[in-house]
């Protein structure tokens, strides 16, 4: 039911590198840029990326994005087991006129 | 190091008012917007309304007529009301200080809504 569409769960095998997906439509990733955040249980999200594939201070070099028309990609590479967490996508909305967000990735580091 | 702190009432009886507040430690509310946010595990994470430096709100219109966003500069801190609950309403529901990159959130309250 969320306006971004992620895949519910992703693995990997550590040292891998795994790619989150995330879809939407021109009137919030096509026209706007794409946050992504990183959540464990029972703790806020954390932002990991902002503005597409720009890494926040103090965020791991492991974490990239990627965007291409209305969808948008994470990618970690060097998989290490503190990685496992669910991830979100979000961006503006211009039809809401606010931010909406994937329903969220469980990452599975084997 | 800025940190928000959020609390209010975690259970609520149907159609009764959640009320929260968010308090801003360490740094001012200029100069940024400030959201609410809250996540269920079925609609996952869901914009309520926001605020900014102007003081200009802005509200879901899934929320507009039951919720109100409100600040007290003074006490650096901002509240949500959400009128005549239902179980739906029951989520975990952050406060978030935005733009990117300077995105911020509080630690979350559970609120329950149950007869």
């Amino acid at each position: 039911q969320s306006v971004l569409t992620q895949p519910p769960s992703v693995s990997e095998a550590p040292s891998q590198r795994v790619t989150i997906s995330c879809s939407g439509s021109r009137s919030n990733i096509g026209d706007n840029v794409v946050n992504w955040y990183q959540q464990f249980p029972g703790k806020a999200p954390k932002l990991v990326i902002y503005f597409d594939n720009l890494l926040p201070s103090g965020v791991s070099d492991r974490f990239s994005g990627s965007k291409s028309g209305n969808s948008a990609s994470l990618a970690i590479s060097g998989l290490q087991s503190e990685d496992e967490a669910d991830y979100y996508c979000a961006a503006w909305d211009d039809s809401l006129n606010g931010p909406v967000f994937g329903g969220g990735t469980k990452l599975t580091v084997l | 190091q800025v940190q928000l702190h959020q609390w209010g009432a975690g259970l609520l009886k149907p159609s009764e008012t959640l009320s929260l507040t968010c308090v801003v430690y360490n740094g001012s509310l200029s100069g940024y917007y400030w959201s609410w946010i809250r996540q269920t595990p079925g609609k996952g994470l869901e914009w309520i309304g926001d605020f900014n430096h102007s003081g200009d709100t802005d509200y879901n219109p899934s929320f507009k007529s039951r919720a109100t966003i409100s600040v007290d500069t003074s006490k650096n801190q901002f509240s949500l009301k959400l009128r005549s609950v239902t179980a739906a309403d029951t989520a975990v529901y952050y406060c978030a200080r935005g733009p990117e990159p300077d995105s911020l959130w509080g630690q979350g309250t559970l609120v329950t809504v149950s007869s």
